[in-house]
């Protein structure tokens, strides 16, 4: 069946650090993938996707290229803000038997200091 | 504001207690599912469905049922709860367009659920 995993966490970093979540998955054919973002207390937020290899989902700094060959979609932001302390989830949908199915990693927390 | 609309917030249940979990639409999408998270696991697809008379299992289906008799709305019942349904519950919802779900979903704020 499909599956994604995500690195472990908690992920802490101090502001204007460089962040990387790593994301790898398997499914079959061509699956969108997206990382969505948790605040606390609150629900799941959109944060980027990509459709089909080589795409790059960009959204508030937070890049990722769905990278075929690897099975990956790594999520990078270049300098990180107080703000940005959240779980992060990587997710994907495939079609077939797994049709609309969200399939999620299971999280990783980021916590980021001033 | 559109968007997907849950109730309760929060919620505390005895066990053997049945209860019914809201959720509402108002983006006339096709597609609606339950989600359950939980601490490490990520989140666990319940039930969904694909339009209005239309539902099907997820993986983590037992001790739920669903229905969906409009477009906007997809209750989730707990038909006899067990502390083992203590969990956060999300509602999503997405367009189903041609190649997929390229669109991404829109979920609820959830529903903190404490069987006791």
């Amino acid at each position: 069946g499909d599956s994604v995993t995500q690195m472990e966490g908690p992920v802490t970093l101090s502001e204007e650090a460089f962040l990387t979540i790593n994301c790898t998955y398997t499914a079959t054919g061509y699956p969108s993938l997206f990382w969505y973002v948790q605040y606390p207390g609150e629900g799941l937020q959109l944060l980027l996707k990509a459709t089909k290899a080589d795409d790059k989902g960009s959204n508030k700094g937070f890049e990722a290229t769905y990278r075929k060959e690897t099975t990956s979609f790594h999520l990078e932001k270049g300098s990180v803000q107080v703000s940005d302390s959240a779980v992060y989830f990587c997710a994907l949908t495939a079609g077939g038997t797994s049709y609309g199915k969200l399939t999620f990693g299971q999280g990783t927390i980021l916590t980021v200091h001033p | 504001n559109a968007g997907v609309t849950q109730t309760p917030k929060f919620q505390v249940l005895k066990t053997g207690q049945s209860m019914t979990l809201q959720c509402a639409q108002d983006m006339n999408h096709e597609y609606m599912s339950w989600y359950r998270q939980d601490p490490g696991m990520g989140l666990r697809l319940i039930h969904y469905s694909v339009g209005a008379g239309i539902t099907d299992q997820g993986e983590v289906p037992n001790g739920y049922n669903v229905s969906r008799s409009t477009t906007e709305d997809f209750p989730l019942r707990l038909l006899s709860a067990a502390p083992s349904q203590t969990s956060v519950y999300f509602c999503a919802s997405s367009y189903i367009r041609t190649g997929g779900f390229g669109y991404g979903y829109t979920f609820g704020s959830g529903t903190r659920l404490t069987v006791v």
